[in-house]
């Protein structure tokens, strides 16, 4: 089956610590993007990547890193320079291109200690 | 003013219902529209693409108005699996296919 998988589920980080969620995709997808949403809002675009080897910032990137190294796979970190990261993160993919349709993956719930 | 703004909701209606949610974007730039429906605790899953002439996908019907800047979504005949939040997205004209979000609708059919 095609799709995208995001693990783990739920994620829970001390004070100070770096946690990275992964996402994978198998859609042959160019386009790969991280979002969080917070109870009550909209999804707000973290960090997206349109090819390989590069990616760009969203709209609420400070704290967070990300990696393209592979076309599948498009891990996020969050440091633990994010200091209200408690939120539920999705993980999208699509065709490159303006207009084109995002996938998103289960999403992971990330809780602070 | 949001980049995507919806009724705030939430809807309570009863099974056979027609129900109608509104969204206005403020981007005139943009040109690709959507309705995705998320349910409690899951991800966000696409329901249908709006386009200018509007659209039907059984009871479901979305229409765009560009000069008012405007989208709807019309729900006929409720079923209780309608239940959900329903987010209206806006591609933001970029190049590299920025959606932006509205907050989204809350929908509850009951029996």
């Amino acid at each position: 089956d095609g799709g995208i998988t995001q693990s783990p589920k739920y994620l829970f980080r001390k004070e100070g610590q770096n946690v990275t969620l992964s996402c994978e995709q198998n859609l042959n997808h160019d386009a790969m993007y991280w979002y969080r949403q917070d109870p009550g809002q909209g999804l707000r675009l973290i960090y997206y990547s349109q090819i390989v080897n590069d990616f760009q910032k969203g709209d609420i990137a400070e704290g967070y890193s990300v990696s393209r190294e592979k076309k599948e796979s498009f891990p996020l970190t969050v440091t633990s320079a994010q200091k209200n990261p408690t939120a539920f993160y999705l993980c999208a993919s699509s065709i490159f291109g303006e207009g084109e349709t995002q996938y998103f993956g289960p999403g992971t719930r990330l809780l602070v200690l | 003013r949001k980049e995507v703004e919806q009724d705030p909701g939430p809807f309570n209606v009863p099974e056979g219902a027609t129900v109608a949610f509104n969204c206005t974007y403020s981007n005139s730039a943009s040109q690709s529209f959507f309705w995705y429906r998320q349910d409690c605790r899951k991800e966000p899953k696409l329901l249908m693409s709006v386009y200018s002439s509007g659209n039907e996908d059984g009871r479901f019907t979305a229409q765009l108005n560009r000069a008012s800047q405007y989208i709807s979504l019309l729900i006929r005949d409720s079923k209780l699996s309608d239940s959900a939040t329903y987010l209206c997205v806006v591609n933001g004209g970029t190049s590299y296919g920025k959606l932006t979000f509205g907050q989204g609708t809350i929908l509850t059919v009951h029996p």
